[in-house]
Order: structure tokens, then sequence, then C-alpha cells
């Protein structure tokens, strides 16, 4: 079945580090992939997506490339930010579908 | 943001007693969701809903069910509430304008099964 899998959290930063939170999926068609994030107390937001192979997503500063040969969506920051504190879940949507499958999150704090 | 509201916001409840979260949404979307997020399981999908009394189940359908009287609401039940359906409840909707188009949340429900 499909399944998306997540780098293990928490991860901890000082501030201005560079981000790499790795996302690797499975999946019997052609999915779409997505990066949401989520605020403490807060649902969760699309931060970005990508629908084909080689696409590249971005959006405040994040993003994330659509890698079919490693099956792979690697969401990247180059300088975090203390309010870039959240929780980030890989996504995947088969085609024609219309259900996400989410991984299980990674916790992400950034210290000033 | 996307016009979504969940209620309650928080509920304290008995084992066995019933126990109804509402979704509705002011954007006229197709799908709608329920989810369930737990520590270190990411969210799953409970039910899901493709159009006005149209449903299906999710991967963790056992103990809940759903109904879609409206395009607007989406009710999430649980007939005799048990502890492990502690957890904190998120509604989504999505349109279907266009393939694979993001899902858009709501703020949760904690919902607390004592």
């Amino acid at each position: 079945g499909d399944s998306v899998t997540q780098m293990e959290g928490p991860v901890t930063l000082s501030e201005e580090a560079f981000l790499t939170i790795n996302c690797t999926y499975t999946a019997t068609g052609y999915p779409s992939l997505f990066w949401y994030v989520q605020y403490p107390g807060e649902g969760l937001q699309l931060l970005l997506k990508a629908t084909k192979a080689d696409d590249k997503g971005s959006n405040k500063g994040f993003e994330a490339t659509y890698r079919k040969e490693t099956t792979s969506f690697h969401l990247e920051k180059g300088s975090v930010q203390v309010s870039d504190s959240a929780v980030y879940f890989c996504a995947l949507s088969v085609q024609g579908a219309q259900k996400l499958v989410f991984g299980q999150g990674t916790r992400l704090t950034i210290n000033p | 943001d996307a016009g979504i509201t969940q209620s309650p916001r928080h509920k304290v409840t008995e084992t066995g007693t019933p126990v109804t979260l509402r979704c509705h949404q002011t954007e006229n979307h197709r799908y709608m969701y329920w989810y369930r997020q737990d520590p270190g399981h990411g969210l799953r999908l409970i039910h899901y809903s493709y159009g006005v009394k149209d449903t299906d189940k999710g991967e963790v359908s056992d103990g809940y069910s759903v109904s879609r009287s409206k395009t607007e609401d989406f009710l999430l039940t649980l007939e005799s509430a048990t502890s492990s359906q502690t957890s904190v409840y998120f509604c989504a909707i999505s349109d279907d304008k266009a393939r694979n188009q993001p899902q858009h949340f709501g703020d949760g429900t904690r919902l607390s099964i004592l």
C-alpha cells in the first residue's frame, strides 16, 4: 500500500542553520507530494506541493524536489528562524484519489 | 484561511457516552474528511465524504460513524466512546476542480475520554 516515512524527530537547530527533513514514499500510482506545517494549537497548513517528477515546490524559503528515482521529497531551508518551530508533515495523494497519506510528522525547534 | 469551523474545540466525556463532532465549511467544497492525530502516527483518515449522503471509510473507521446531510456540514459520531478514542480530531476539505488538490484543515477538536 501507499506510505510515507519521515525522519524521526525531534529536530533542534540554532537560528540561521540549514534545515533538511527527509521524506521518502511508497506509492502504487503516480503521487502528488505535499509538505504541511502545524503550529502549536492549530490545524495543518499547506506549505508546498509538487505534482510530478522533478517538480520543485517552494514557499516561505522552504523547498522540496520530487525525486522519482529515489522516491523522495526532502524539505530544505537555507536559514531557519525561530518562527519556523512547528511540526512538519510529508504527505502523498495518489493520482485519481482524493485521500492523503501522511508521514508521522517531525517536530522542529529553532533556538535563538 | 479556508472557512472551516470545528465544534466543540475541546470536550471531556466519560467512557460509554455518545459524542458528536461537527465540521462546518463555507467554501462549498465537495470533499470533506475526518482525521485523528496521535503521537507517533501522524494523521490517520477515519472517514471521508465525496458529496451529500456519500461517505466512505478510511483506515481507522472502527467505532466511528459519519453523516453528511448538507454540503457544508460533516458530522463525526462516536456511538459509545472508549478511552482509545482520546485524540485530537481534524476536519479537512478539498474541491474537485483539478486533480490532487490540497486539503485545507480546521483547527481541531481535542477530545478526552475518561
